[in-house]
């Protein structure tokens, strides 16, 4: 496999579940990022992580943890989530945080989450 | 708080027009700068990125930087009705990236 994977790509859940989101990059990169897109919003940055450290926590509630064993791996615990956290959650890469101009963020195909 | 910004559309342009779609940005500091366009369901996916004042040119799309207005313009000649899509602006500060909300064109037969 090349490029952004991530599992599953739809994933329906109740308010009382826990569930993980995964995602595998193969492109040797150093960061990963967490967004998440609902409708008419921006992309919204929820976690960084550069060489396996977290460098960005941008306000997210506590029933979102990340976790990042490698540079290769990032995933998302999800708990007691609310229906409006019902969105795509889009994992990307980069080769480093921007650093360098050319520097790309690579998206994977998205997890749909439904929260009932 | 960093800011980019675009008008959400939709955008409408006959085929084989040109599409126009500007972004603005508040951060001075921004670097780098990159268009992505994204399909209905899909992923964003890098259509180019620039980084000097001026224009950058690949095949069918210009981009446009002007770093003194804060404004990045992405330009489509020949529009094709396999363009329409969400059009993403994003920009770099060197510590991570920032989107618009995206512009939405549709390229009419």
């Amino acid at each position: 496999e090349t490029g952004v994977t991530q599992t599953p790509r739809h994933l329906v859940m109740g308010m009382t579940n826990k569930k993980s989101l995964k995602c595998e990059q193969h492109l040797g990169h150093n960061a990963m990022y967490w967004y998440k897109q609902s409708a008419k919003k921006p992309l919204e940055l929820m976690f960084v992580y550069n060489f396996k450290e977290q460098t960005e926590n941008n306000s997210v509630p506590s029933r979102f943890s990340p976790e990042c064993p490698n540079s290769s791996h990032l995933f998302l615990h999800l708990h007691t989530l609310q229906p409006e956290d019902s969105a795509l959650y889009l994992c990307a890469s980069s080769q480093d945080l921007g650093q360098s101009p050319n520097t790309e963020a690579f998206f994977g195909q998205g997890t749909r989450l439904t929260v009932v | 708080q960093k800011e980019v910004e675009q008008n959400s559309g939709p955008l409408s342009v006959p085929e084989g027009a040109i599409a126009s779609l500007n972004c603005t940005y508040s951060d001075r500091g921004s670097q780098s700068f990159f268009w992505y366009r994204q399909y209905s369901g899909k992923s964003p996916e890098l259509i180019m990125f620039i980084y000097s004042n001026g224009d950058k040119e690949d095949g069918r799309f210009t981009a446009q930087l002007n770093k003194a207005s804060q404004y990045v313009s992405l330009l489509i000649r020949d529009s094709q009705p396999s363009d329409s899509a969400t059009y993403l602006c994003a920009v770099n500060a060197g510590n991570q990236f920032y989107f618009g909300t995206g512009t939405s064109l549709t390229v009419i037969p």
